[in-house]
């Protein structure tokens, strides 16, 4: 099916232990975006990726690893799990044209639980 | 950080227009104005997005001033549907990709 999908979508896992969510994408969008929301509050960029690649820092990226050797995924993992990574994760992915990016598309979000 | 500045609430009567300001003071001129919206615990939804110009589909509506330094963003008929947070942000080929959502607002549309 087309569109943006990620998984799993809920996650169980323990302090330490290491954990990769997946996002993947069938229009090849040359962008990519990992968010995290935390309860009540609003989505804060960990990391990003214009391309194969080619990844990039954002707001938030401590205690977070990023991949993108294929232009359709973009896992993120966490190598040691810590239990102020429990949050809902967000993936999306947008197109960039020559004149600026197109609309960006959201997953449905992963709840991670750290315990 | 955002560089998006929205009031954090508003309230709207169901049926009446609902007008969500935005300023974007420091927008620079290949940045474009963005609108999504996230409902509940859903990912955010895109709804519109202009330059200059205003622009209208079959969601909404965007009114950007002339200086392109605040833009309102008009649910013509609010349903108790539009209830949601709302987030403007300006986003272009000139901040390398990055979308960067600020604290958005809070519409509570009420019977």
């Amino acid at each position: 099916d087309a569109g943006i999908t990620q998984s799993p979508r809920y996650k169980i896992t323990e302090t330490g232990r290491q954990v990769t969510l997946m996002c993947h994408q069938t229009w090849s969008h040359s962008y990519m975006f990992w968010y995290r929301q935390d309860l009540g509050h609003g989505l804060r960029l960990i990391y990003y990726s214009a391309a194969a690649d080619i990844t990039d820092k954002g707001e938030v990226p401590d205690g977070y690893v990023v991949s993108r050797s294929k232009t359709e995924n973009f896992p993120l993992t966490l190598e040691s799990a810590t239990r102020s990574q429990t949050s809902v994760y967000f993936c999306a992915s947008s197109h960039q044209t020559g004149t600026g990016p197109t609309e960006a598309f959201f997953g449905q979000g992963t709840r991670l639980t750290v315990v | 950080d955002a560089k998006t500045t929205q009031p954090p609430s508003m309230d709207c009567a169901e049926g009446r227009a609902a007008n969500l300001p935005c300023n974007h003071s420091t927008i620079s001129g290949n940045e474009y104005v963005y609108w999504y919206r996230q409902i509940h615990s859903q990912g955010p939804q895109y709804i519109i997005h202009g330059l200059k110009n205003n622009e209208t589909n079959e969601m909404a509506s965007l009114i950007i001033t002339e200086d392109r330094k605040s833009s309102t963003l008009i649910l013509p008929h609010a349903t108790l549907r539009d209830t949601a947070v709302y987030y403007c942000i300006d986003w272009g080929s000139g901040n390398t990709g990055k979308l960067i959502f600020g604290q958005g607002t809070t519409l509570q549309v009420k019977p």
